[in-house]
């Protein structure tokens, strides 16, 4: 059975620095890995979504890495700012019907 | 763009009571899915459509029962409400194969 861990459970960082947020899975055979923010109460916005056979991903401030053989992603934001604070999930699926096993997330504060 | 739209946006119920969550897709995309998140946990998956059929089942419960119609817009029914039910569900669409997920906002429902 799949399980998907997210470390830190909580981070807290001055603006400016980079953040880097962790998440590891047990079962190497996933189809894809997927992050998300959510912002309190509210629905989750995806961030950027790695495919199995890609080893990263980039968009503006974010770049998400893959590394399938040892069952691990890394979320990179360049140059936090306070708007970046949200809680950060990862979530993997196992084939193309796409069904997403998420980690507990990553609650992300950046202090002005 | 238009992106995945869910109603009510809150809902509140009282116990053993009966409840229906809509769920309308983004245009063309061929999968629904359905996700509970309780109070401080991830999203767990429930169920799952691809082009009106059920394609996967996770953890739902007997009493609850959902469907996707020919407009593609999914329906969640949920009976014999109990407090525990109290949540947050989401509603996701994606293109088979392709899988990123875009997630609505949400309903949250309160049971009382």
């Amino acid at each position: 059975k799949q399980e998907v861990t997210q470390i830190p459970a909580a981070l807290s960082v001055p603006e400016g620095e980079n953040l880097v947020l962790n998440c590891s899975f047990t079962d190497s055979a996933i189809y894809n890995l997927q992050w998300f923010r959510q912002d309190p109460g509210k629905g989750l916005t995806s961030l950027l979504l790695i495919q199995s056979s890609q080893r990263e991903q980039t968009s503006g401030r974010l770049n998400a890495s893959l590394d399938k053989s040892s069952g691990r992603s890394t979320l990179y934001i360049a140059a936090s700012q306070p708007g970046d604070s949200a809680t950060y999930l990862c979530a993997v699926s196992s084939d193309s019907w796409g069904k997403l096993q998420f980690g507990a997330g990553t609650q992300v504060v950046v202090t002005p | 763009a238009a992106g995945v739209i869910q109603s009510p946006r809150h809902l509140i119920k009282e116990k053993r009571e009966t409840a229906t969550l809509k769920c309308y897709p983004i245009p063309r995309h061929d999968t629904v899915y359905w996700y509970q998140q309780g109070p401080g946990q991830d999203p767990q998956f429930l169920i799952s459509f691809y082009e009106k059929m059920q394609s996967d089942k996770g953890s739902i419960p007997d009493r609850f029962s959902a469907q996707q119609f020919s407009d593609y817009h999914s329906e969640l029914n949920m009976s014999s409400l109990e407090l525990g039910d109290s949540a947050l569900y989401f509603c996701a669409s994606s293109l088979k194969g392709i899988t990123e997920a875009f997630f609505g906002q949400g309903t949250r429902l309160t049971v009382v």
